[in-house]
């Protein structure tokens, strides 16, 4: 079974401060990951994915996430963050069964402070 | 082209009245999902479609809830005799056909808010 672990519910921090976003995830088979952001009263947005090749991955916004096979670890990574990065953001995990499969941590609140 | 749209945004229903929740995915994508998401956590799978056929109603949370795709294209979820457990807020998402990862990736509307009074 594959599983989802988002280890901060909420992580506050000063504006131009880095940020780190933990996620650890656990499966049986090989899967893909994702991390995407929701600002409120919209749906998801991708915000980058590791599908293979390089563990460090950028996406959007100035994000990148590193892939640690060995820790089963995924976190999202910022070196300077913005008021409008206040959002929520979700990791997860899609593997291929017969069709994409995905689960979703329970999400981490970030708030940006000025 | 235009994103994943879906109708009503806002849904107010009296406990015990049927709603029907509309998606309108990305034009040719194949893949598409319903998923829950409760105040304050993660999206939950609900269903998946590929073209008209639902191939996994695993995460249905019950016999009130019902999804379909008649021609592949627009999606409904209907949820009869409605509770007050099933406020959420109830996201539609598409992909695009194939089975490598680059297939994986999910577009998102914007969500419709049920509130079951």
């Amino acid at each position: 079974a594959q599983s989802v672990t988002q280890l901060d519910s909420q992580v506050p921090v000063f504006e131009e401060a880095p940020v780190e976003l933990r996620c650890n995830y656990s499966s049986s088979v090989s899967v893909y990951l994702f991390w995407y952001v929701q600002y409120p009263n919209q749906g998801l947005q991708l915000l980058l994915k590791y599908l293979s090749g390089s563990t460090l991955v950028k996406g959007i916004n100035g994000f990148e996430a590193e892939f640690n096979k060995s820790q089963t670890s995924f976190h999202l990574r910022k070196p300077s963050v913005h008021i409008s990065d206040t959002a929520e953001y979700f990791c997860a995990v899609t593997w291929y069964t017969g069709g994409f499969k995905t689960i979703f941590g329970a999400g981490t609140r970030l708030f940006v402070k000025a | 082209g235009a994103g994943v749209s879906q109708s009503p945004r806002y849904k107010v229903a009296k406990r015990g009245q049927d709603v029907a929740l509309r998606c309108d995915p990305i034009s040719g994508h194949v893949s598409l999902f319903w998923y829950q998401q409760a105040l304050g956590q993660g999206p939950e799978f609900l269903t998946y479609f590929q073209n008209e056929a639902q191939l996994d109603k695993s995460g249905l949370p019950s016999d009130r809830f019902f999804a379909e795709r008649p021609e592949g294209s627009v999606s409904t979820l209907k949820i009869q005799r409605t509770q007050q457990e099933d406020s959420a807020v109830y996201l539609c998402a598409s992909s695009a056909a194939g089975t490598s990862g680059s297939n994986a990736e999910q577009y998102f509307g914007p969500g419709t808010r049920l509130t079951v009074t």
